[in-house]
């Protein structure tokens, strides 16, 4: 069955450091991967996609994602966090034609001013 | 476009009561989805339909729980009886299409409180 892992379940930083968010998922197929954020007391948006194509994906406000296959990743990043980017990240992954997204289980960021 | 439309925001009601959640999803949009978010479990698939047809209810958490889409336009989830575990925010979300690479646009959710 399809997995997605979030290792880090909370992360605190200052503002203008650098952000790096772990996502695995276990599945061997085509996958299709999300990013989600959800700031506080809203619904999820989408950040960014990766379907094909270049691995590096660039999403709004300045995030990226790198889909490695051979490590089974997609990891978020962005060089420089704002207080604004305070809110939780979700991972998700969906395979072939299926409608159905697997979500991890999110990484609450506080960014401290 | 005006999103998905959930109603009601906020919902406060006492163990037993019967409680209906509704979703309106965008229009075009032929895949719905019920998503259940909580502290402990975070955010769980209860069901999703296709062209308002039930396809996978597997992660519907037992009989109180009950779907339903009658038209492209409007859907339920239905708690009866409601128990206090129940309590957690309810997401709806829909998709334009089957296929797997298109991105779900979710509504605002439903914060339901069991007493």
């Amino acid at each position: 069955a399809q997995s997605v892992s979030q290792h880090n379940h909370h992360v605190i930083l200052s503002e203008a450091a650098s952000l790096e968010l772990g996502c695995n998922y276990s599945y061997g197929g085509t996958v299709n991967l999300f990013w989600y954020v959800q700031y506080p007391g809203q619904h999820l948006q989408l950040l960014l996609k990766y379907f094909s194509g270049d691995p590096l994906v660039k999403g709004i406000k300045g995030f990226e994602a790198e889909f490695i296959k051979s490590k089974f990743s997609f990891n978020l990043r962005k060089p420089s966090v704002q207080w604004s980017d305070t809110a939780e990240y979700f991972c998700a992954v969906s395979s072939g034609a299926t409608n159905k997204l697997i979500f991890g289980t999110g990484t609450l960021l506080a960014v401290q001013p | 476009d005006a999103g998905v439309i959930q109603s009601p925001r906020h919902e406060v009601t006492e163990m037993g009561q019967e409680v209906t959640l509704r979703c309106k999803p965008i229009s075009g949009h032929n895949s719905l989805f019920w998503y259940r978010q909580t502290m402990m479990r975070g955010l769980e698939l209860l069901i999703y339909f296709n062209n308002n047809v039930p396809i996978d209810d597997s992660g519907m958490p037992e009989d109180r729980f009950s779907a339903k889409m009658p038209n492209a336009s409007f859907s339920t989830l239905k708690i009866q009886p409601s128990e206090p575990r129940d309590s957690a925010v309810y997401f709806c979300a829909s998709r334009p299409d089957r296929g797997g690479n298109q991105p779900q646009h979710f509504g605002d959710g439903t914060r339901l409180s069991i007493l």
